[in-house]
């Protein structure tokens, strides 16, 4: 298996662009998670979907962001518009719910640059 | 709610020192446990897990035993390489609370030559 496969691996886009970042889960996993890194705030879970639905934004920091699963393959996260402060490593995971415990697969991370 | 505490970091070693990071944790339910390592410029990668008390899982040399009466999931390894040297992450599963893993704050390894 290929793995969890993020696109762009690396992002620099200027103040106030819209910046899409994409992720195809592993084959047959009906968990997808977004996470966001940074080195003051760590790791944070933004979104989670299950079969394609989501189930908990909890963590979007603002309306700005916003995710879409449109199929079981694939994963969009949204920025519009971006912001300087929005600069981070954002993680897409998969994983599949009919194991009685949630192991995920964690894709490379896009390092996004916002200037 | 569930969570995970891990000892706050960096641990810094020199190759060959034994490392123990520590990792407790609280639950509603039956918990599995896992170890997450993350290198330079990547992403999370399973290190290794248990599913129940008294478990241990073990990888690269790296091990963990699932303790229910002291409710920990302490990582160890007899002798660390410079190669090791990354972010460690403890993490809880409890399908009959949630269906997220619940991530402690991670815990930086350095080990110099």
């Amino acid at each position: 298996d290929a793995g969890v496969i993020q696109s762009p691996r690396h992002e620099v886009t200027e103040m106030g662009q819209e910046v899409t970042l994409r992720c195809k889960p592993i084959s047959g996993h009906d968990y997808l998670f977004w996470y966001r890194q940074t080195m003051m705030r760590g790791l944070e879970l933004l979104i989670y979907f299950n079969n394609n639905v989501p189930i908990d934004d909890s963590g979007m920091p603002e309306d700005r962001f916003s995710a879409k699963m449109p199929n079981a393959s694939f994963s969009t996260l949204k920025i519009q518009p971006s912001e300087p402060r929005d600069s981070a490593v954002y993680f897409c995971a998969s994983s599949w719910g009919d194991r009685g415990y949630y192991e995920q697969y964690f894709g490379p991370g896009t390092r996004l640059t916002v200037t | 709610g569930d969570s995970v505490t891990q000892m706050e970091g960096p641990v810094t070693l020199s190759e060959e020192a034994f490392l123990t990071i520590n990792c407790t944790y609280t639950a509603t339910g039956y918990p599995s446990l896992f170890w997450y390592v993350q290198y330079p410029g990547e992403g999370l990668q399973l290190l290794l897990k248990a599913t129940k008390a008294d478990d241990k899982g073990s990888n690269k040399g790296f091990e963990a035993t699932y303790r229910k009466e002291t409710t920990s999931f302490h990582l160890e390894k007899g002798s660390v390489q410079v190669s090791d040297s990354a972010v460690y992450f403890c993490a809880l599963s409890d399908p009959g609370n949630t269906d997220k893993l619940i991530f402690g704050t991670g815990t930086r390894l350095q080990v110099f030559p």
